[in-house]
């Protein structure tokens, strides 16, 4: 079955320091990934998605990036944190065919003090 | 347009129905959505919905699609104390098959 691992579960970060969150995910190939970003008391925001190695549409212009090393590794990261950066990040999975269904990871948490 | 929009807050009686709507945006939209987020976890997929189908039911779970008006709806049956959560809703669409688009989630409590 499908699982996806994200790392760290918790970060806690100055404003201003670079950040790198993990998302590497099991049981299928060639997945398409989602980055996505929910703030406090609000929805589920798609930041990121890459339907290959290398490949990466970008949603909304921000202080963020991501990269796809690896056909099953999806990589969040900035050079500087902002305080709005704040937030829970989830990192998710379809297959290439059928519903597009969305499976998620448990979610990385990071607070910028 | 990209919007999903859903209102924010449903409280319901336990043992009562709990309808959650949502409304979207592009006419487009092949599949669509309910997730479920309880406190502090990812969210796991509730049922979807094929957008040539007006129904579909699942146990205590009712998805009605109305594409004319471009509104989605979730009917629980007998709400539980369990079903305190978060529902989001989603839509895929044909244009961009890999990008799904969520609301901003109804937060569901349920009062004795």
């Amino acid at each position: 079955s499908q699982t996806i691992h994200q790392w760290p579960a918790t970060l806690v970060q100055p404003v201003g320091s670079p950040l790198s969150l993990e998302c590497t995910v099991e049981g299928t190939s060639n997945p398409n990934l989602y980055w996505y970003r929910q703030a406090a008391g609000r929805g589920l925001q798609l930041l990121f998605y890459s339907v290959g190695i290398g490949q990466i549409s970008s949603e909304v212009p921000q202080n963020l990036s991501a990269s796809r090393p690896q056909d099953r590794q999806f990589i969040l990261s900035s050079k500087k944190l902002l305080l709005s950066d704040s937030g829970f990040y989830l990192c998710a999975l379809t297959g290439k065919a059928g519903a597009n269904v969305l499976t998620f990871g448990a979610g990385s948490r990071l607070t910028v003090l | 347009g990209e919007d999903v929009e859903q209102s924010l807050f449903l409280s319901v009686r336990e043992g009562d129905s709990s309808v959650i709507n949502c409304t979207y945006t592009d006419s487009s939209s092949t599949y669509l959505y309910w997730y479920k987020q309880e406190p502090g976890a990812g969210l796991q997929l509730l049922t979807y919905i094929f957008s040539n189908m007006d129904m579909k039911q699942d146990q205590r779970l009712t998805v009605l699609l109305n594409k004319k008006d471009k509104h989605l709806s979730l009917r629980i049956a007998d709400t539980q104390t369990g079903d305190s959560a978060i529902y989001f809703c989603a839509e895929s669409r044909y244009s961009s098959a890999s990008k799904i688009i969520f609301g901003s989630g109804t937060r569901l409590s349920i009062r004795p």
